[in-house]
């Protein structure tokens, strides 16, 4: 059992479609961050949230922290090929260890 | 481009055999970082060193694994007597002290054991 679940772990959807993927653990963490990564690379750093409640644009990806800081989501408006993908959340807990989730991987197709 | 670099990105090798990957850190980066990733599956904490002190280590760095930072530069992993359940992207990060929540990974070695 992973502390960190994310759902859903496949998601395939047509360019242009809206998407949320999930983010969910029954721990509390300092803060939660949302990678992205590609073939054969590693992840790449997208957002780090704080603050429960918190809000984060990056251009068409919102992402927001649960009010008790144990969950989180990320959504995309008018999803485009290039944001094919692993999204992987990740969460800092007390002492120096990053912990991941499973990922879901996006395929978005023109 | 002055980012985490890993070496070799790819490693076939024979169940019992010894590996070892290294990893280049960002230059002035004083926390390195090794993760294992298996397929579908994110990323893994395995060790973390600040300049060349190891301070924390996960219960899935067996014996036969070890990692060493001598001179707080680079790292090397070696993985012992390798066993199939080894295979697996091994990734590497580092980041500032001051800003340890910003980790930049390096594109991971892939080692795959037959």
């Amino acid at each position: 059992t992973q502390l960190l679940e994310q759902s859903p772990q496949f998601l395939s959807i047509q360019e242009g479609e809206n998407l949320t993927v999930y983010c969910n653990s029954s721990s509390v963490f300092s803060s939660l961050q949302w990678y992205r990564q590609e073939p054969g690379e590693g992840p790449v750093l997208l957002v780090t949230v704080v603050t429960g409640g918190e809000v984060k644009k990056l251009k068409r990806l919102t992402f927001q922290f649960g009010d008790a800081r144990k969950d989180s989501s990320l959504h995309i408006t008018a999803a485009q090929p290039g944001d094919t993908g692993l999204y992987l959340c990740a969460g800092w807990r007390a002492g120096n260890m990053l912990t991941f989730g499973g990922g879901t991987r996006l395929m978005v197709k023109p | 481009d002055t980012g985490v670099s890993q070496d070799p990105r790819h490693k076939i090798t024979k169940r019992g055999q010894n590996v070892t990957f290294r990893c280049d850190p960002i230059s002035e980066h004083n926390r390195l970082y090794w993760y294992r990733q298996t397929l579908g599956q994110g990323p893994e904490f395995l060790t973390y060193f600040q300049n060349e002190a190891q301070l924390e280590k996960s219960r899935l760095l067996s014996d036969r694994f070890s990692a060493e930072r001598p001179k707080g530069s680079f790292s090397t992993l070696e993985i012992q007597r390798t066993e199939q359940g080894d295979s697996a992207m091994y990734l590497c990060a580092s980041s500032l002290s001051q800003s340890a929540d910003t980790q930049y990974f390096g594109p991971g070695t892939r080692l795959t054991v037959l």
